[in-house]
């Protein structure tokens, strides 16, 4: 168990609907991450919250959208789903002090499957 | 922008012997940490060693070790003894000393059999 929780496990919807992902990071760590790991795409970075403030950017559809609480939860909304949508998505924590010394710890991950 | 590169999509191994996963990487940065993941079926992500690209070292932990050739751009993971419990999809990754995002290969998928 990594400390990092995600919410829901699962999630079955239809193409043009709109999901909420959620993500607690582990306690102390500031920094939330979303990835995403698709058979077309392979695993990669969505985007990076940082207490609260968005930090970096990485291959993240104008659909998707991402914000972190000031409790440091984060949510990950995706609009319009397309079929392509489908895939596993993680959330890491990390205390991002130093960006490769801080391991960031992975959540179990939500598969989400647009029908 | 940095790539990782996995060459192998898939590999095999006995129990109690060796095997050595390659991965090569692209970066024009000097600051910079390679990691392999484990990511058995559960589908968790699991780091598994970390290298520094400033340590001439090569990273150890237990059974796992790298071979970290920094000119040629080459990080392999091998793993002594294998044990059932390594069978999993091995992923490569790459991280700048001044950004936090991984970049990950394709993976390998590692098979141990009896």
């Amino acid at each position: 168990d990594s400390g990092v929780t995600q919410t829901p496990k699962h999630l079955i919807t239809a193409t043009g609907q709109r999901v909420t992902l959620r993500c607690s990071p582990r306690s102390g760590d500031l920094s939330v991450y979303w990835y995403q790991q698709s058979l077309d795409q392979g695993l990669q970075f969505l985007i990076q919250y940082y207490n609260g403030e968005e930090r970096a950017k990485g291959n993240i559809l104008e659909r998707f959208s991402a914000q972190q609480f000031p409790d440091l939860h984060s949510e990950l909304n995706l609009s319009s789903l397309e079929l392509g949508d489908s895939a596993l998505y993680f959330c890491a924590s990390s205390v991002d002090i130093d960006p490769g010394l801080d391991e960031q710890f992975f959540g179990p991950g939500t598969r989400l499957t647009v029908l | 922008a940095q790539t990782v590169t996995q060459s192998q999509p898939e590999m095999s191994v006995q129990e109690a012997e060796t095997v050595t996963l390659s991965c090569t990487y692209d970066t024009s940065e000097s600051d910079y940490y390679l990691f392999w993941y484990k990511q058995p079926p559960s589908r968790q992500m699991i780091l598994v060693i970390r290298q520094e690209a400033y340590k001439q070292q090569n990273a150890t932990e237990n059974r796992f070790s790298v071979n970290f050739q920094k000119a040629a751009k080459s990080f392999s993971l091998k793993i002594s003894d294998s044990q059932l419990g390594d069978a999993a999809m091995y992923f490569c990754a790459y991280i700048s000393g001044t950004a936090s995002k991984l970049t990950f290969g394709t993976g390998t998928r590692l098979q141990v059999t009896l």
